[in-house]
């Protein structure tokens, strides 16, 4: 079993639609949890960063995380072309560094 | 300020043969990390270099290593290619405090023939 599950998809939505990602973990000493952006032919690019449970939000994007459940989601609202990418979820936990283990990624399309 | 720099951005190998890759991270970042990504796998962290020294370790064979100069730049290596090992290999550089937020260059495309 994989410390991190997340559908690869694909996922297609219309333009202005509400998308919702999501992750699953099994590791509980995870502290970090963070989406990534990931545009073809480029690295992917931190867009939310989430610090134990609870909700985030900025702009567009809302991040939840679930520590009791392990499951972490990303919302987007009125969703756009310019959205449309592989989104990577992320967790880490501090001890001698940062060790980063990520999600498979979704594949976003939103047709307009 | 300048980003994350991989070299090469693409290369084509045989298997049997090796080969290195290098990375110079965002200046000030002493933390370098390197991940491979395969559409099958996603991204599947490799290694993680601080200050020259490997701090974490993922789960490759030992034809996949790693070092880090004093400059922080770090490279890669892989010995005895395998078709498996073609994959987009990312580095990512961070500061060692805050968040551990990391910083992606576009990376190094690998085939493997």
């Amino acid at each position: 079993q994989k410390e991190v599950e997340q559908d690869p998809g694909p996922l297609s939505v219309p333009e202005g639609a509400i998308v919702s990602l999501n992750c699953t973990y099994s590791n509980s000493a995870f502290q970090y949890f963070m989406w990534y952006r990931q545009y073809s032919r480029k690295g992917p690019e931190l867009l939310m960063y989430t610090y134990s449970s609870g909700n985030k939000e900025d702009g567009r994007f809302t991040a939840q995380v679930d520590k009791s459940s392990k499951y972490i989601s990303l919302f987007i609202r009125d969703s756009q072309p310019s959205d449309s990418a592989t989104y990577l979820c992320a967790m880490s936990v501090q001890g001698g560094g940062f060790k980063t283990i990520f999600g498979a990624g979704t594949r976003l399309f939103v047709k307009a | 300020k300048a980003g994350v720099t991989q070299t090469p951005r693409y290369l084509i190998k045989t298997r049997g043969q090796q080969v290195t890759l290098s990375c110079s991270p965002i200046s000030g970042h002493r933390s370098v990390s390197w991940y491979q990504q395969t559409p099958g796998q996603g991204l599947q962290f490799l290694f993680e270099y601080f200050s020259e020294t490997q701090r974490n370790k993922g789960n490759f064979p030992g034809r996949f290593s790693g070092r880090q100069f004093s400059n922080s730049r770090s490279e890669m290596n892989v010995s005895t290619l395998e078709l498996g090992d073609s994959a987009l290999y990312l580095c990512a550089s961070s500061f060692d405090t805050g968040t551990g937020e990391l910083f992606f260059g576009e990376g190094s495309r690998l085939t493997v023939l």
